[in-house]
């Protein structure tokens, strides 16, 4: 699976967009990019994925760079409960098995 | 409803003891996974079974056993517990082991003293 990069940390007004960067430029073609998010304490919940195309749910929004290198994970309004460690994981999609979590990125969202 | 549960959430016990952790997931998913996380908040993953069979088995001490009863369960079992082990523990489960995503237990803390 193909290497990210994200900061380690980040911080976000409440009400605001949530910007999350993350780097993969060694993605091959089919590796896809998942998020993860971990609030204290608790198991790591899915947020999103996706291989080429923009993807939006009820939770964010993913945007794909054109040449698939970078990607960024957006909350378009954050809120308190957001604060949580955020992991972009790398993946082939049909290889089925583990997520690889690297470090991530701690999102504090502040009043 | 719990979609993926794990009991004990909290197990604190002495060096050397022998005890196991349980998982179960009402999601009616074929693949289940075991997670560790460290000190340190690295999550790691330690084993993984599709339709109670093992397709992933990292390195990972003889004395971690995993069980799968059938493919609701998966459950946990350590041998001569050490200090190292104390962690958390994560169950994960999936529709099947391709591109879908994995919804995890609470974690059970265990703490070996």
């Amino acid at each position: 699976d193909a290497k990210t990069t994200q900061p380690p940390s980040m911080d976000c007004a409440e009400g605001r967009a949530a910007n999350l960067p993350c780097n993969h430029s060694t993605i091959s073609g089919n590796e896809y990019v998942y998020w993860y998010r971990q609030i204290h304490s608790q198991g790591p919940q899915y947020i999103i994925h996706g291989l080429k195309n923009n993807e939006t749910n009820e939770m964010a929004s993913l945007i794909i760079t054109e040449d698939r290198k970078s990607s960024t994970l957006i909350l378009p309004h954050a809120t308190l409960r957001d604060t949580a460690v955020y992991y972009c994981i790398v993946r082939v999609g049909d290889s089925g098995y583990a997520l690889n979590f690297g470090k991530g990125t701690s999102l504090l969202v502040t009043p | 409803d719990t979609a993926v549960s794990q009991t004990p959430k909290y197990l604190v016990t002495q060096m050397g003891n022998d005890k196991s952790i349980k998982c179960e997931q009402n999601l009616g998913h074929d693949t289940m996974y075991w997670y560790k996380q460290d000190s340190k908040k690295f999550l790691k993953i330690m084993f993984s079974y599709n339709n109670k069979e093992l397709i992933i088995n990292e390195t990972v001490p003889n004395r971690f056993s995993p069980k799968s009863p059938d493919k609701a369960h998966l459950n946990l079992h350590i041998n001569s517990l050490e200090l190292g082990d104390s962690a958390v523990y994560f169950c994960a489960s999936s529709q099947n082991r391709g591109r879908y995503e994995q919804y995890f237990g609470p974690g059970t803390r265990l703490t070996v003293t």
